[in-house]
């Protein structure tokens, strides 16, 4: 079984500029999540999908950051302008529908690296 | 509230030694606490996981002690390996998203 995937692994754009990142979740788990880790804090939760549908956006810091998940498969989160303390690892995890379960596979990628210069 | 504390920030253990990860959180309405391995270049992975209604739980070399009446929760790994070394995150789970501790960096010296 694949993992979840994402692109690119690292990114260096220069403040105002626009960076999308993606991620393809596991085939089949309907629930998407995106965190970011800013370096040396903890991994702090953006938002949650259900299919293509935002259940939790609690986390999204403002509005320069825009989510989206069309057609319940990959998910895109674009930064627009980027600033400086936008730098951090972005994570993003998928899992099954249901009640969140260990054994339902909650698992992230890898990360995009973002660096904003 | 909906924060989950976690200490030391890094920690150093000799090969065959205990490391001890701790874990505190507020929120009582947090369902699942799970632990993550974190290896640079990578993702988090799921290491092991305990329910609110479980005081311990083991697998392998990794026992995690649950007390709810402190609201605190602790990571054991017996027989440190240097394979072991990686940042350890405890989180805390409330409707299917996690609350995550800052991490501890652990390294196992051979």
């Amino acid at each position: 079984e694949a993992g979840v995937t994402q692109f690119p692994s690292h990114s260096v754009i220069e403040k105002g500029q626009t960076v999308t990142l993606r991620c393809d979740p596991i085939s089949g788990h309907d629930n998407l999540y995106w965190y970011r880790r800013v370096m040396g804090k903890e991994i702090k939760f953006l938002l949650h999908f259900v299919k293509e549908s935002k259940q939790d956006e609690s986390g999204m810091p403002n509005n320069r950051f825009l989510a989206e998940r069309t057609g319940g498969t990959y998910s895109t989160l674009k930064v627009q302008p980027a600033e400086l303390e936008d730098s951090g690892v972005y994570f993003c995890a998928s899992s099954q529908v249901g009640l969140f379960r260990p054994t339902y596979g909650y698992t992230f990628g890898s990360g995009t690296r973002l660096t904003v210069v | 509230q909906q924060q989950v504390k976690q200490s030391p920030q890094s920690l150093i253990v000799q090969k065959g030694g205990i490391s001890i990860i701790n874990c505190a959180y507020e929120n009582t309405a947090f369902d699942y606490f799970p632990w993550y391995q974190q290896f640079p270049g990578k993702g988090p992975a799921l290491l092991i996981a305990i329910r609110p209604d479980v005081s311990e739980k083991k697998e392998g070399r990794f026992t995690i002690s649950f007390n709810k009446s402190a609201k605190q929760f602790s990571l054991h790994i017996m027989d440190s390996q240097p394979g072991d070394s990686a940042t350890y995150f405890c989180a805390a789970s409330i409707g299917g998203k996690l609350i995550f501790g800052q991490g501890t960096e652990l390294s196992v010296k051979p």
